[in-house]
């Protein structure tokens, strides 16, 4: 069936270098991934929303590229700030629906540390 | 530009009592409205969808029940609250034809 895949539970890193954090999905259907940030006690905001097969897609410092070839959307960015510690989410969207259903990954705690 | 509130912002509840969560959502009519329910630590669970005034469908079975009684008005509620309904509680929209979903700032749950 439809799912998403976050391998890392918790993301430690030093303020000011790079962060990636993974995602891998399964799905028969046509394929759209977001990412999902939530800061502690604070409800998800969208980050970012997936384009065409190999189409990198940005918002507020952060990148992610849909490679079909390997079911990824990795999330980056290329210097972590102490403000970006938060859970981070992978969706896909289940297109086979006929609403908008979105099955979300584990989540990914990124903490950044001075 | 739309806001989406929720009501209450928390609730502590006891075990059999009844609860009801709303959302209403400005500044977009005719909206795709979902609940969803995180456990504390968990991921993101959707519970019901509505694409119109009227109609809902479950998406998972939890005990609980929703309905939209105005266009821009989402309701959760259950007649006996079980302690596995501590959470979270989101109540999200989404533009019709659009798949991102914008979520509302969301209810904690607590029942004792």
């Amino acid at each position: 069936g439809d799912s998403v895949t976050q391998t890392e539970g918790l993301v430690t890193l030093t303020e000011g270098l790079p962060v990636m954090l993974n995602c891998t999905y399964q799905t028969a259907y046509s394929t759209f991934l977001f990412w999902y940030v939530q800061h502690l006690n604070e409800a998800p905001k969208l980050l970012l929303k997936s384009s065409t097969d190999n189409k990198r897609t940005e918002h507020q410092g952060f990148h992610a590229t849909l490679h079909k070839s390997s079911s990824s959307f990795h999330l980056q960015k290329s210097s972590a700030q102490l403000s970006d510690s938060a859970l981070y989410y992978c969706a896909l969207r289940i297109a086979s629906s006929s609403f908008s259903k979105l099955v979300f990954g584990q989540g990914t705690s990124l903490s950044v540390v001075p | 530009a739309q806001t989406i509130h929720q009501w209450p912002v928390a609730e502590i509840k006891a075990v059999g009592s009844p609860l009801s969560l709303g959302c209403t959502i400005k500044g977009k009519s005719s909206p795709n409205l979902y609940w969803y329910w995180q456990a504390t630590g968990g991921t993101l669970q959707q519970l019901f969808y509505s694409i119109t005034v009227g109609q809902v469908e479950s998406v998972v079975q939890l005990n609980l029940s929703a309905s939209r009684p105005k266009d821009d008005q989402f309701i959760l509620s259950t007649e006996k609250l079980l302690l596995s309904h501590s959470g979270f509680y989101l109540c999200a929209w989404s533009r019709r034809g659009r798949y991102e979903q914008y979520f509302g700032p969301g209810t904690r749950l607590t029942v004792l």
